[in-house]
């Protein structure tokens, strides 16, 4: 089946600072989600994004689907913005394979 | 968006006890719902399919007889964890989309103990 790998697994930053994730896929998709999950579990939708380029305040993200990737760019990071961030493609029907994740703490 | 809600979002059951566990579309009709499992710090495995009027169909390496399915109207999905151990102990969450191949929403997701 497809493969679906994020990076970095961990990444630590200060307050302030800029920092992109990354999703590679194996095969191509019919759609591409970035999730944030909070620390009760929830699963927050960031973007729903099978190509091109999106905003919403201080984050973005890229999809390039030619190139299987993704890129979530987080700007000024603030403490609320830690958690675990997924990446998420969708194959054939409606299932969703998800990424190991991307789990972000942010120092104040 | 769309709106997904999963009951309860907490349970603490003894050890040969089953559990029942909602998830709604509440703006919306579903046709497919989908069960995932989440271990500590790890990622959310897809354990099965559910199909509103038919049987579930489920990953590969799911006890389709652990973990019963049951998806009765275009609204409503269970999950039924029967026979309960300690390590059925997890998170389990729903999603459901309002088509074929777009966003997916999910629920709260429902965290069970099993003493």
């Amino acid at each position: 089946g497809i493969q679906v790998e994020q990076s970095p697994p961990d990444l630590i930053l200060q307050e302030g600072a800029n920092s992109t994730l990354r999703c590679n896929f194996s095969d191509s998709v019919n759609n591409l989600q970035w999730f944030h999950q909070n620390p009760w579990g929830q699963l927050i939708n960031l973007f729903y994004i099978p190509s091109g380029t999106k905003q919403n305040g201080r984050l973005s993200a890229t999809t390039v689907a030619t190139e299987r990737y993704s890129l979530l760019y987080i700007s000024s990071s603030q403490t609320t913005d830690s958690g675990v961030y997924f990446c998420a493609v969708h194959t054939g029907g409606f299932k969703t394979i998800f990424g190991a994740g991307t789990r972000l703490f942010v120092k104040a | 968006g769309a709106v997904v809600s999963q009951h309860p979002s907490r349970v603490i059951c003894k050890s040969g006890t089953s559990v029942k566990i909602e998830c709604r579309s509440l703006d919306f009709q579903a046709t497919t719902m989908f069960w995932y499992r989440q271990f500590p710090k790890q990622s959310l495995m897809l354990m099965a399919t559910s199909n509103e009027g038919s049987k579930a169909t489920y990953e590969q390496g799911v006890e389709k007889d652990k973990f019963l399915i049951n998806h009765a109207s275009l609204t409503l999905s269970t999950l039924t964890v029967t026979s309960a151990h300690p390590e059925d102990s997890s998170f389990y969450i729903c999603s459901a989309s309002l088509s074929l191949n777009t966003e997916a929403f999910f629920g709260q997701g429902t965290r069970l103990t099993v003493v």
